[in-house]
């Protein structure tokens, strides 16, 4: 199975810090994602990538930046966090094709007081 | 912008009955649908996959499309306490690879 892992698991962080979320997958997946579940809303999916050097906006991408240095690394900035992004944050990734399965890494908690 | 509606919210069964949730997408161009668990505390992974027409079975898990009405269900028989679980239906078109998530069922089976 597709090992996708993420960094850090939790994290409290203060109104107006900068927040970096780290996702790295060992399968040579050509696209990754980000989203953030909260109750109520589901998976919503902020920033994603094709591929090494490329990010794509999703349906919720204000006040996130994301970075794909490599293949294996995805990483989710917040420049300037704010109480609203408080929530759980999931990164995942596919081999790329249509109608692939996506795998997800365990998660990022993340607290902004 | 893709819209997966799911239903119940949230549904109690007993051991050894039968759960069925559903699951329609808003876009007429759906070709994927997927169906996700996931156990409290964990990460969502995938339970079976439907991209035509028609039913399919695995072990106590049956899903069903039809494309017609962009509607999909997931039924499980013989329901286990270890099958609660929040269940995220997923859909996608071919010609993108953004996968848009319904909002859940969340099935408790009781002992």
């Amino acid at each position: 199975e597709a090992a996708v892992t993420q960094s850090p698991r939790n994290k409290v962080a203060v109104t107006g810090g900068k927040v970096t979320l780290s996702c790295n997958q060992t399968n040579n997946h050509n696209n990754m994602y980000w989203y953030r579940q909260d109750t109520g809303h589901g998976l919503r999916l902020i920033h994603y990538s094709y591929g090494a050097g490329s990010t794509e906006k999703g349906d919720i991408p204000d006040g996130y930046k994301a970075s794909r240095p490599s293949q294996e690394n995805f990483s989710l900035i917040l420049e300037l966090a704010t109480p609203s992004q408080t929530s759980v944050y999931f990164c995942a990734s596919d081999r790329g094709d249509s109608g692939n399965t996506l795998y997800f890494g365990e998660g990022s908690r993340l607290i902004v007081v | 912008q893709q819209k997966v509606q799911q239903s119940p919210e949230s549904l109690i069964v007993p051991e050894g009955g039968m759960a069925s949730l559903n699951c329609t997408s808003s876009d007429r161009n759906v070709d994927y649908f997927w169906w996700y668990r996931q156990h409290s505390g964990k990460s969502p992974k995938m339970l079976m996959s439907i991209f035509s027409n028609g039913e399919k079975e695995e072990g106590r898990f049956t899903v069903h499309l039809n494309k017609a009405s962009l509607h999909t269900s997931l039924h499980i028989r013989d329901s286990q306490p270890s099958d609660s679980a929040l269940y995220l239906c997923a859909a996608s078109t071919a010609n993108t690879n953004k996968v848009v998530f319904g909002t859940g069922t969340r099935l408790q089976v009781l002992p």
